[in-house]
């Protein structure tokens, strides 16, 4: 059984379209990440939902919401993307209350024309 | 504020040799300590962790780490390495009682025959 899924795993699309991005974890945690990885590997959190309420809004365009609709899914859309979106996106979940070890999913690759 | 410091951006080895991979961090409040691995197309997975207690952390495939408190240092080490160690190595930090966690840029482990 796969932890943590997301959906696509690749996604290429043209400049100001709109897309999302799914995950969902079976891990029955109550928080989940969204993290960005550019093209040098380093990995910016971007933000966190703990029991669907929003706790981590790093410095994101607001052109990125994420949505919980429940505690075992947040999904990530993205409006009106722009070349520099274009990044592996992952999504990850820990236990609540502190920071622990997080579980993170395989990764979206998103590429924008 | 949290900030984390892998000073090799790559490292090359040969099989069977040992390896230490460095990462130092600054905090001014006790932190929880981590190492993860990314192997090619894939998301993280934890290696190790540390909490608290023994400051000598055992993790997967053979790696440990050592939390030097006066150093600030969580230093990730395997005493012979293999060619499927070949991953990109992150050190991350976070502060006790919170949900941000900061990520260090990442170390190219490059396992040669």
């Amino acid at each position: 059984d796969t932890a943590v899924s997301q959906t696509p795993k690749y996604l290429v699309t043209q400049m100001g379209n709109d897309k999302s991005i799914k995950c969902e974890q079976n891990l029955g945690h109550d928080t989940m990440y969204w993290y960005k990885q550019d093209s040098k590997k380093f990995l910016k959190i971007m933000f966190s939902y703990n029991n669907k309420e929003l706790i981590i809004n790093e410095t994101v365009p607001n052109r990125f919401s994420p949505k919980s609709p429940d505690k075992a899914h947040l999904n990530l859309h993205i409006n009106s993307l722009e070349l520099g979106d274009s990044a592996v996106y992952f999504c990850a979940s820990g236990l609540a209350g502190s920071f622990d070890e997080q579980y993170f999913g395989p990764g979206t690759r998103l590429t924008v024309t | 504020a949290q900030s984390v410091t892998q000073l090799d951006s790559q490292v090359p080895v040969f099989e069977e040799a040992p390896v230490e991979l460095r990462c130092n961090y600054s905090s001014s409040v006790s932190v929880y300590l981590f190492w993860y691995v990314q192997y090619p197309n894939q998301g993280l997975q934890l290696l190790l962790k540390y909490l608290s207690g023994s400051t000598l952390v055992k993790g997967i495939n053979g790696f440990e780490a050592e939390f030097n408190k006066s150093q600030t240092s969580f230093h990730l080490r395997k005493p012979s390495v293999h060619i499927s160690d070949t991953a990109e190595y992150f050190c991350a930090v976070s502060n006790r009682g919170s949900y941000i966690p900061t990520f260090g840029r990442g170390t190219s482990l490059i396992v040669h025959p």
